[in-house]
Protein backbone atom coordinates (compact mmCIF):
# COMPACT_ATOMS: atom_id res chain seq x y z
CA UNK A 1 0.00 0.00 0.00
CA UNK A 2 1.05 3.28 -0.86
CA UNK A 3 0.17 6.87 1.39
CA UNK A 4 0.83 10.38 0.74
CA UNK A 5 0.44 12.70 3.59
CA UNK A 6 0.05 17.03 3.33
CA UNK A 7 -0.55 18.32 6.86
CA UNK A 8 -1.06 22.10 5.41
CA UNK A 9 -4.91 22.19 4.07
CA UNK A 10 -4.05 25.85 3.64
CA UNK A 11 -1.14 28.18 2.73
CA UNK A 12 -0.85 31.73 2.17
CA UNK A 13 1.75 34.31 0.69
CA UNK A 14 2.10 37.09 -0.96
CA UNK A 15 2.86 37.75 -4.74
CA UNK A 16 6.79 37.42 -5.03
CA UNK A 17 7.25 35.71 -2.39
CA UNK A 18 8.62 32.28 -1.62
CA UNK A 19 6.26 29.56 -0.13
CA UNK A 20 6.83 25.94 0.46
CA UNK A 21 4.41 23.13 0.88
CA UNK A 22 4.85 19.70 2.42
CA UNK A 23 4.32 15.88 1.56
CA UNK A 24 5.12 13.10 3.15
CA UNK A 25 4.46 9.58 1.74
CA UNK A 26 5.15 5.95 2.57
CA UNK A 27 5.73 3.19 0.05
CA UNK A 28 7.83 -0.08 0.56
CA UNK A 29 8.68 -0.08 -3.61
CA UNK A 30 11.92 1.22 -4.56
CA UNK A 31 10.96 2.57 -7.81
CA UNK A 32 8.41 5.20 -7.31
CA UNK A 33 7.54 8.69 -8.78
CA UNK A 34 6.62 11.63 -7.41
CA UNK A 35 4.18 14.73 -8.35
CA UNK A 36 2.87 17.92 -7.48
CA UNK A 37 -0.40 18.60 -9.37
CA UNK A 38 -1.87 22.16 -9.67
CA UNK A 39 -6.07 22.12 -9.59
CA UNK A 40 -7.08 26.31 -10.79
CA UNK A 41 -10.57 26.96 -10.31
CA UNK A 42 -11.25 25.63 -13.89
CA UNK A 43 -10.71 22.25 -12.60
CA UNK A 44 -7.92 20.79 -14.54
CA UNK A 45 -5.32 18.90 -12.73
CA UNK A 46 -1.90 20.59 -14.09
CA UNK A 47 1.19 18.55 -13.87
CA UNK A 48 3.91 20.81 -12.00
CA UNK A 49 6.72 18.83 -11.14
CA UNK A 50 7.76 15.23 -11.04
CA UNK A 51 10.79 13.39 -9.80
CA UNK A 52 12.04 9.87 -10.15
CA UNK A 53 13.09 8.58 -6.93
CA UNK A 54 16.11 6.97 -8.52
CA UNK A 55 17.37 10.50 -8.90
CA UNK A 56 19.22 12.26 -6.47
CA UNK A 57 19.03 15.63 -8.06
CA UNK A 58 15.90 17.56 -7.16
CA UNK A 59 13.63 18.70 -9.75
CA UNK A 60 13.10 22.25 -10.80
CA UNK A 61 10.74 23.95 -13.54
CA UNK A 62 11.06 27.34 -13.18
CA UNK A 63 9.66 29.23 -10.31
CA UNK A 64 8.88 25.39 -8.88
CA UNK A 65 11.38 23.28 -7.37
CA UNK A 66 11.06 20.02 -4.64
CA UNK A 67 13.32 19.31 -2.09
CA UNK A 68 13.16 15.26 -2.16
CA UNK A 69 14.16 13.75 0.93
CA UNK A 70 14.30 10.26 0.38
CA UNK A 71 15.08 8.80 3.36
CA UNK A 72 12.83 10.93 5.12
CA UNK A 73 10.28 10.00 2.37
CA UNK A 74 9.69 13.55 2.00
CA UNK A 75 8.40 15.41 -0.97
CA UNK A 76 8.16 19.50 -0.25
CA UNK A 77 7.37 21.66 -3.43
CA UNK A 78 9.09 25.38 -3.35
CA UNK A 79 7.46 28.34 -5.10
CA UNK A 80 9.49 31.08 -5.70
CA UNK A 81 8.50 34.52 -6.79
CA UNK A 82 4.51 33.97 -6.63
CA UNK A 83 2.06 34.63 -8.44
CA UNK A 84 -1.56 35.55 -8.44
CA UNK A 85 -1.89 32.36 -11.00
CA UNK A 86 -0.23 30.79 -8.82
CA UNK A 87 -3.48 31.07 -6.29
CA UNK A 88 -4.70 26.88 -6.46
CA UNK A 89 -5.36 23.57 -4.97
CA UNK A 90 -2.08 21.44 -5.08
CA UNK A 91 -1.89 17.65 -4.63
CA UNK A 92 1.40 15.67 -4.03
CA UNK A 93 1.07 12.22 -5.45
CA UNK A 94 2.72 8.79 -5.46
CA UNK A 95 3.05 6.54 -8.41
CA UNK A 96 5.08 3.34 -7.24
CA UNK A 97 5.13 -0.56 -8.55
CA UNK A 98 2.31 -0.98 -10.70
CA UNK A 99 -0.41 0.87 -8.81
CA UNK A 100 -1.85 4.47 -9.75
CA UNK A 101 -1.86 7.75 -8.57
CA UNK A 102 -2.20 8.28 -4.58
CA UNK A 103 -2.95 11.82 -3.67
CA UNK A 104 -2.70 13.47 -0.81
CA UNK A 105 -5.89 15.68 0.13
CA UNK A 106 -4.45 18.90 -1.10
CA UNK A 107 -3.06 22.18 0.08
CA UNK A 108 -5.18 25.38 -0.76
CA UNK A 109 -2.52 28.18 -1.92
CA UNK A 110 -3.90 31.69 -1.22
CA UNK A 111 -2.02 34.41 -2.70
CA UNK A 112 -2.30 37.90 -2.38
CA UNK A 113 -1.47 41.06 -3.69
CA UNK B 1 -1.80 17.66 -29.08
CA UNK B 2 -2.01 16.90 -25.23
CA UNK B 3 -5.34 17.54 -24.29
CA UNK B 4 -7.81 15.07 -23.05
CA UNK B 5 -11.30 16.78 -24.16
CA UNK B 6 -14.53 16.02 -21.42
CA UNK B 7 -17.94 16.52 -22.61
CA UNK B 8 -20.58 17.84 -21.09
CA UNK B 9 -18.78 20.71 -18.96
CA UNK B 10 -21.83 20.87 -16.76
CA UNK B 11 -24.46 18.23 -16.29
CA UNK B 12 -27.53 18.36 -14.03
CA UNK B 13 -29.74 14.99 -14.19
CA UNK B 14 -32.62 13.73 -12.21
CA UNK B 15 -32.38 10.44 -10.13
CA UNK B 16 -34.42 8.39 -12.56
CA UNK B 17 -32.35 9.99 -16.29
CA UNK B 18 -29.72 8.17 -18.09
CA UNK B 19 -27.08 10.26 -19.32
CA UNK B 20 -23.48 9.86 -20.38
CA UNK B 21 -20.00 11.32 -19.72
CA UNK B 22 -17.56 11.69 -22.74
CA UNK B 23 -13.62 11.76 -22.83
CA UNK B 24 -11.39 11.94 -25.62
CA UNK B 25 -8.12 11.80 -26.01
CA UNK B 26 -5.69 11.84 -29.49
CA UNK B 27 -2.16 11.08 -27.80
CA UNK B 28 -2.12 7.42 -28.62
CA UNK B 29 -2.51 6.46 -24.89
CA UNK B 30 -3.37 3.07 -23.95
CA UNK B 31 -4.85 3.42 -20.30
CA UNK B 32 -7.75 5.71 -19.60
CA UNK B 33 -9.11 6.57 -15.89
CA UNK B 34 -12.21 7.63 -14.47
CA UNK B 35 -12.13 9.98 -11.25
CA UNK B 36 -14.85 10.97 -8.98
CA UNK B 37 -13.95 14.24 -6.76
CA UNK B 38 -15.90 15.84 -3.95
CA UNK B 39 -15.29 19.46 -3.22
CA UNK B 40 -11.76 20.46 -1.69
CA UNK B 41 -11.01 16.86 -1.68
CA UNK B 42 -8.85 14.87 -3.66
CA UNK B 43 -9.73 12.88 -6.60
CA UNK B 44 -10.82 8.95 -6.30
CA UNK B 45 -9.99 6.39 -8.37
CA UNK B 46 -13.31 4.52 -10.41
CA UNK B 47 -11.92 2.52 -13.02
CA UNK B 48 -9.11 2.06 -15.42
CA UNK B 49 -8.88 1.18 -18.89
CA UNK B 50 -5.57 -0.57 -20.74
CA UNK B 51 -5.56 -1.53 -24.10
CA UNK B 52 -9.58 -0.55 -24.07
CA UNK B 53 -10.05 -3.41 -21.17
CA UNK B 54 -11.33 -2.67 -17.89
CA UNK B 55 -8.42 -3.77 -15.90
CA UNK B 56 -9.77 -1.69 -12.70
CA UNK B 57 -13.06 -0.73 -10.74
CA UNK B 58 -12.93 0.08 -7.68
CA UNK B 59 -15.76 -1.23 -6.45
CA UNK B 60 -17.69 1.58 -7.66
CA UNK B 61 -21.70 1.12 -7.72
CA UNK B 62 -23.29 -0.65 -11.32
CA UNK B 63 -25.28 2.79 -11.54
CA UNK B 64 -21.98 3.51 -13.25
CA UNK B 65 -20.83 2.04 -16.14
CA UNK B 66 -18.06 2.51 -18.41
CA UNK B 67 -17.01 1.98 -21.53
CA UNK B 68 -14.32 2.08 -23.85
CA UNK B 69 -14.89 1.69 -27.32
CA UNK B 70 -11.61 2.82 -29.05
CA UNK B 71 -8.17 3.36 -27.66
CA UNK B 72 -9.38 7.12 -28.10
CA UNK B 73 -12.59 6.82 -26.42
CA UNK B 74 -13.96 6.83 -22.93
CA UNK B 75 -17.28 6.59 -21.48
CA UNK B 76 -19.48 6.70 -18.52
CA UNK B 77 -23.02 5.97 -18.38
CA UNK B 78 -25.23 7.28 -15.69
CA UNK B 79 -28.40 5.44 -14.61
CA UNK B 80 -30.14 6.06 -10.94
CA UNK B 81 -27.69 8.14 -9.28
CA UNK B 82 -28.21 9.55 -6.08
CA UNK B 83 -27.89 12.91 -4.91
CA UNK B 84 -24.16 12.47 -3.24
CA UNK B 85 -23.05 11.25 -6.43
CA UNK B 86 -23.17 15.09 -7.29
CA UNK B 87 -19.33 15.64 -7.93
CA UNK B 88 -16.52 16.56 -10.40
CA UNK B 89 -15.84 13.43 -12.62
CA UNK B 90 -12.44 13.77 -13.92
CA UNK B 91 -11.16 11.31 -16.91
CA UNK B 92 -7.35 10.92 -17.56
CA UNK B 93 -5.01 8.85 -19.84
CA UNK B 94 -1.10 8.19 -19.68
CA UNK B 95 0.74 6.05 -22.42
CA UNK B 96 0.57 2.79 -20.21
CA UNK B 97 -0.22 1.44 -16.96
CA UNK B 98 2.35 0.85 -14.34
CA UNK B 99 5.49 2.63 -15.18
CA UNK B 100 3.87 4.38 -17.91
CA UNK B 101 1.66 6.14 -15.36
CA UNK B 102 3.66 8.59 -15.10
CA UNK B 103 2.67 10.71 -17.76
CA UNK B 104 -0.66 11.19 -17.15
CA UNK B 105 -3.03 13.81 -18.37
CA UNK B 106 -6.11 14.94 -17.22
CA UNK B 107 -9.48 16.49 -18.65
CA UNK B 108 -11.39 19.36 -17.50
CA UNK B 109 -13.90 17.30 -15.72
CA UNK B 110 -17.66 17.51 -15.58
CA UNK B 111 -19.38 18.73 -12.96
CA UNK B 112 -22.53 16.92 -12.30
CA UNK B 113 -25.46 17.92 -10.31
CA UNK B 114 -28.14 15.11 -9.11
CA UNK B 115 -31.27 16.35 -8.32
Amino acid sequence: AQTVTQSQPEMSVQEAETVTLSCTYDTSESDYYLFWYKQPPSRQMILVIRQEAYKQQNATENRFSVNFQKAAKSFSLKISDSQLGDAAMYFCALNSGYSTLTFGKGTMLLVSP
Amino acid sequence: DTEVTQTPKHLVMGMTNKKSLKCEQHMGHRAMYWYKQKAKKPPELMFVYSYEKLSINESVPSRFSPECPNSSLLNLHLHALQPEDSALYLCASSPGQGRLAIEAFFGQGTRLTVV
